[in-house]
């Protein structure tokens, strides 16, 4: 069981260019979630799933797309990334009592 | 939105000392929830409250939820250098409906430990 695993943990990209990240769970959760991390400002929701085939906006998605594809794996791309996108990106899905589950983070620089 | 204010933002103390912190919102929350991340992790689950006026321990650590659930306080007795890190308050809406598990994080206390 290795609960929640993100890939990458850490990637440089150029303005303009694009990425995917990969969020995975292995505890069967209907909810994840992805989150920035930036100094001073606490984790900050970008975009979330209730199910397999269901994304919503949070609190921060503009620049960012989402995708549920398969219930286990819930993926943030960039299009075109900006520095502005510079912050450590956290997936989380919801376990028991609701009690959100983070995966160790991807550190994204964004030149 | 719905915003928390952490404090402090940061704290520094003695080994063997006893710390507290904050949270306080402007709207109601039916769960607070207390977080720790070391240096490179992911937060990782202290407490987690569910009714005002809570107060629920985790060994050292200690949680309340306030009766107006509009705040919650962490305290930690005897620190320890490991008890190093950024610790996070964490409100959630609703324990189901349409929330769907969203929670509002406070900005976080640096807490470090001096040997």
């Amino acid at each position: 069981n290795a609960g929640v695993t993100q890939t990458p943990k850490f990637r440089v990209l150029k303005t303009g260019q694009s990425m995917t990240l990969l969020c995975a769970q292995d505890m069967n959760h209907e909810y994840m979630y992805w989150y920035r991390q930036d100094p001073g400002m606490g984790l900050r929701l970008i975009h979330y799933s209730v199910g397999e085939g269901t994304t919503a906006k949070g609190e921060v998605p503009d620049g960012y797309n989402v995708s549920r594809l398969k219930k286990q794996n819930f993926l943030l791309g960039l299009e075109s990334a900006a520095p502005s996108q510079t912050s450590v990106y956290f997936c989380a899905s919801t376990g028991p009592k609701e009690t959100q589950y983070f995966g160790p983070g991807t550190r994204l620089l964004v030149l | 939105g719905q915003q928390l204010n952490q404090s402090p933002q940061s704290m520094f103390i003695q080994e063997g000392e006893d710390v507290s912190m904050n949270c306080t919102s402007s709207s109601i929350f039916n769960t607070w929830l207390w977080y720790k991340q070391d240096p490179g992790e992911g937060p990782v689950l202290l407490i987690a409250l569910y009714k005002a006026g809570e107060l629920t321990s985790n060994g050292r650590l200690t949680a309340q939820f306030g009766i107006t659930r509009k705040d919650s306080f962490l305290n930690i007795s005897a620190s320890i250098p490991s008890d190093v890190g950024i610790y996070f308050c964490a409100g959630q809406e609703n324990a189901g409906g349409t929330s769907y598990g969203k929670l509002t994080f406070g900005q976080g206390t640096i807490l470090t430990v001096h040997p």
